[in-house]
């Protein structure tokens, strides 16, 4: 089983949609959690952290359910420069992350 | 402006043909990492060096070497290459660590496309 699982979609939405995906990882002990967003095979940039209680950032919002060990991220009002890969990321020790291989979503107008 | 470069950005090789890659960051950063991604996979991490002269194995290191003599360079150096190192290398710098939910934001570097014939 991959450390970390995520649908890679692609999630083809409208302009002005929502649209959410999640990612599962399978080390109960992980404590850090964070969505980066990349761009057409261009370098990963982080797009938030996911706190236990759940953040929001402008029109994203990312949610985190340790009991059944999955992360969320949900886009409201999509633009379309909000297409690209979502890359869920986790840690499994303080030198290691675990990348999921990402979602894409592609935002049409 | 602050940023992680790494040189080349692509390159063409043949087997056997010994290469490295360098990157560089000018944040002042302890922590350096090398991953690889490959299609349908997410990056997997390579190497990565805490600080100077400290550096360990991550979940693929076979076929590679880096050292860390310098805070700011973390060079990943293939001796011999083979096909199956055909893929995008990224390196990446952050703060260290303090454990646990204190991980900081990775700062990766434009990427190498790297071919082995």
């Amino acid at each position: 089983r991959k450390e970390v699982e995520q649908d890679p979609g692609p999630f083809n939405v409208p302009e002005g949609a929502t649209v959410a995906f999640n990612c599962t990882y399978s080390n109960s002990a992980s404590q850090s959690f964070f969505w980066y967003r990349q761009d057409c095979r261009k370098e990963p940039k982080l797009l938030m952290s996911v706190y236990s209680s759940g953040n929001e950032d402008g029109r994203f919002t990312a949610q985190l359910n340790r009991a059944s060990q999955y992360i969320s991220l949900l886009i409201r009002d999509s633009k379309l420069s909000d297409s690209a890969t979502y890359l869920c990321v986790v840690n499994r020790d303080d030198y290691k992350l675990s990348f999921g291989a990402g979602t894409t979503v592609t935002v049409r107008a | 402006e602050a940023q992680v470069t790494q040189n080349p950005r692509y390159l063409i090789t043949v087997t056997g043909k010994k290469l490295t890659v360098t990157c560089s960051q000018n944040m002042n950063h302890e922590y350096m990492s090398w991953y690889r991604q490959d299609p349908g996979l997410g990056l997997r991490q390579i190497y990565y060096s805490m600080n100077v002269e400290v550096t360990d194995k991550g979940d693929v290191p076979e076929g590679y070497k880096v050292s860390r003599k310098e805070k700011r360079n973390f060079p990943l150096i293939l001796e011999s290459p083979s096909p199956n190192q055909t893929s995008l290398y990224f390196c990446a710098s952050s703060l260290p660590s303090s454990g646990g939910s204190s991980y900081n934001e990775q700062f990766f570097g434009p990427g190498t496309r790297l071919t082995v014939l």
